[in-house]
């Protein structure tokens, strides 16, 4: 069985500074994993995945995770935090049908 | 590229009514579909996939004679909430997957109210 984990319901970023929202996962054989993000009353827009290849994956609107297969973590990151990137994140997991976290309402204050 | 619209946006309906939701992939051809609710503040949970030209498979626990899904062509799906009630009240997504891809691409959602 696949599953996925995103342990913070909420992260608090300043504007202009790092951020990071955490997942970790869990499956059988290779992963397949996924962000998306969603803004208010609107569906899921694909940000980034890894199938297979380089641990730094790079994304839309500046984003990045790293794939730590030890950790089994795959962090969503940004260098410098937008007040444009506040929504809710979710990370996901699957090939043939995709499961996602709970999501991460992500807030960066101005 | 890879835009996937949804119709109606939102709706509202009376109890006992039946309800369909369209889902249509614009500049690709979707060969699977995925049919998602969402509560509010809580993750989307997959209702079913749906293959053109064949039977929608259901999740654990979903109704299959209550939420009718119909994949007629590459570039359509439909998810048919009969007999509504007020506990079907959600918002509702699709995403479509090209043959041979990984990636869902979504919807932007219908938000169905059931008074």
């Amino acid at each position: 069985a696949q599953s996925v984990a995103q342990p913070e319901d909420q992260v608090n970023v300043a504007e202009g500074n790092p951020l990071t929202v955490k997942c970790t996962y869990s499956v059988s054989g290779n992963p397949y994993l996924f962000w998306y993000v969603q803004y208010p009353n609107r569906g899921l827009q694909f940000l980034l995945k890894y199938i297979t290849g380089d641990n730094l994956v790079k994304g839309s609107y500046g984003f990045e995770a790293e794939f730590n297969k030890s950790q089994t973590s795959f962090h969503l990151k940004k260098p410098s935090a937008l007040v444009s990137d506040s929504a809710l994140y979710f990370c996901a997991v699957g090939d043939d049908k995709i499961i996602f976290g709970k999501g991460t309402r992500l807030h960066i204050l101005p | 590229g890879a835009v996937v619209s949804q119709h109606p946006s939102w709706v509202i309906c009376k109890s006992g009514t039946s309800v369909k939701i369209e889902c249509r992939s614009l500049d690709f051809q979707a060969t699977t579909m995925f049919w998602y609710r969402q509560f509010p503040k809580q993750s989307l949970m997959l209702m079913a996939t749906s293959n053109e030209g064949s039977k929608a498979t259901y999740e654990q626990g979903v109704e299959k004679d209550k939420f009718l899904i119909n994949h007629a062509s590459l570039t359509l799906s439909t998810l048919t909430v009969t007999s509504a009630h007020p506990e079907d009240s959600s918002f509702y997504i699709c995403s479509a997957r090209a043959s041979g891809t990984y990636e869902q691409y979504f919807g932007p959602g219908t938000r169905l109210t059931v008074t």
